[in-house]
């Protein structure tokens, strides 16, 4: 079992629709990242929060928006997406000071139709 | 790109021998890390090694640093079926440490 929790696991869904990946974590971290990871290619950075505010934008497409509600929670607004966005998405989370790890949840593996 | 490579891309070995992963990276980091990805599953941090070390172990795992050559070294002793996975080393940079990148990962297979 993870301590970084990622909802739902798996998603469908058209190019049209409207929806949102989520990420929890209550180990008290207080930066907290999206990546995304096509098969057989590493992770890639798409954004980092820190002390709920966004620090690093990897300049993602505006169709992937990103929310920090609160230090325990992340989100990830999807719309309007491209088949080419189909990948697993991984949220992870760390302290905030240098040099530690990153806690990561299993995934959401999304396909787009 | 300050993206990691890992070498060799994919290894195979008997379960009890020792598998050793090379990561080569570009520019100057303040720290290392490994993490394995199970097939399906998210990451796990194995360890970090920070640039004024050269050598760092952990359990059955031993980790090298070079920043001369902008090279590290994972040696697992003794690997074990479960040992099965991608294996990845990640490096920070300019960026900070929170900016993170993956090398493109070693694909280890323990033959039981």
């Amino acid at each position: 079992d993870t301590e970084v929790t990622q909802t739902p696991k798996h998603l469908v869904m058209g190019m049209t629709n409207k929806k949102s990946l989520k990420c929890e974590q209550h180990m008290g971290h207080r930066a907290m990242y999206w990546y995304k990871q096509k098969a057989k290619k590493p992770p890639e950075l798409m954004f980092v929060y820190s002390y709920e505010k966004l620090s690093i934008n990897e300049s993602v497409p505006s169709r992937f928006s990103p929310e920090c509600p609160n230090s325990s929670l992340l989100n990830l607004h999807l719309h309007a997406l491209q088949p080419e966005d189909s990948a697993l998405y991984l949220c992870a989370s760390s302290q905030v000071d240098g040099n530690q790890p990153q806690h990561f949840g299993d995934g959401t593996r999304l396909s787009i139709l | 790109s300050q993206q990691g490579e890992e070498d060799p891309q994919a290894l195979s070995i008997q379960e009890g021998e020792n598998a050793t992963m090379n990561c080569s990276y570009k520019t100057s980091i303040n720290n290392l890390q490994w993490y394995r990805q199970n097939s399906g599953r998210g990451l796990v941090h194995l360890i970090l090694i920070r640039s004024n070390e050269r050598e760092k172990h952990s359990g059955r795992l031993r980790v090298t640093l070079d920043t001369s050559k902008k090279s590290s070294s994972l040696l697992i002793t003794a690997s074990r079926a479960a040992d099965t996975a991608s294996y990845f080393c990640a490096t920070d940079g300019s960026g900070g440490y929170q900016k993170v990148t993956f090398g493109i990962g070693t694909k280890l297979q323990v033959i039981p």
